[in-house]
């Protein structure tokens, strides 16, 4: 059972747009900031979000994020195949003293 | 860009002990939390703990008193070390930087992944 709860899968055409929710707790999303990772299988995970909304350079502007009380979004528009991985939201847990994940979703581009 | 390479035994015995290394290249050694990350098979992804420049750690709570990092900042290695293994221990392992700003962190690099199987 993860800290963090986010949707086993979400799915959407190509070219649609598709979001993904992170829900947590004020020790953790509530009052620190949260980053989202792709992880394609075979790869090691990729930062795509940091600061709940900031972008690494190299990463399109077709990722966002968004924070609001205790839960957190990313999106991704202009699905593209390419995208088709597990994503996972992380953040610290001021509680646990620790880094916790979400259990991860999968993204099915149909 | 820095570069993170792994390795260690991919296969253990239940009860014996995990070790793996992690090599950083090109880069700062001091300044970052330098994590381990694991993956077991049809999971999502575990943080087992970090360690910084000077040996300061924070460990999973569920992993703790099974838990040894150590760093080497003589050769910019760090290490991890997890024993009394079991079939549950069996994961992918990612060393991995985590670069903290003054209000935030997030993992910026990764390691290549170390596939450990714990079967008798």
């Amino acid at each position: 059972q993860s800290v963090l709860t986010q949707p086993p899968s979400v799915s959407a055409a190509p070219g649609q747009k598709v979001t993904i929710s992170c829900s947590g707790s004020s020790s953790n999303i509530g009052n620190n900031y949260i980053s989202w990772y792709q992880h394609l299988p075979g790869t090691a995970p990729k930062v795509l979000i940091y600061e709940n909304d900031k972008r690494p350079s190299g990463i399109p502007d077709r990722f966002s994020g968004s924070k609001s009380d205790t839960s957190a979004t990313l999106g991704i528009a202009g699905l593209q195949t390419g995208d088709e991985a597990d994503y996972y939201c992380g953040t610290w847990d001021s509680s646990l003293s620790a880094v916790v994940f979400g259990g991860g979703t999968k993204l099915t581009v149909l | 860009q820095v570069h993170l390479q792994q390795w260690g035994a991919g296969l253990l015995k239940p009860s014996e002990t995990l070790s793996l290394t992690c090599a950083v290249y090109t880069g700062s050694f001091s300044g970052y939390y330098w994590s381990w990350v694991r993956q077991p098979p049809g999971k999502g992804l575990e943080w087992i703990g970090q360690i910084n420049h000077s040996g300061s750690t924070n460990y999973n709570p569920s992993l703790r008193t099974r838990l040894t990092m150590s760093v080497n900042t003589s050769k910019n290695q760090f290490s991890l070390k997890l024993s009394s293994v079991t079939a549950a221990d069996t994961a992918v392992y990612y060393c991995a930087r985590r670069y903290c700003d003054s209000i935030s962190c997030h993992f910026d690099s990764w390691g290549q992944g170390t596939l450990v199987t714990v079967s008798s």
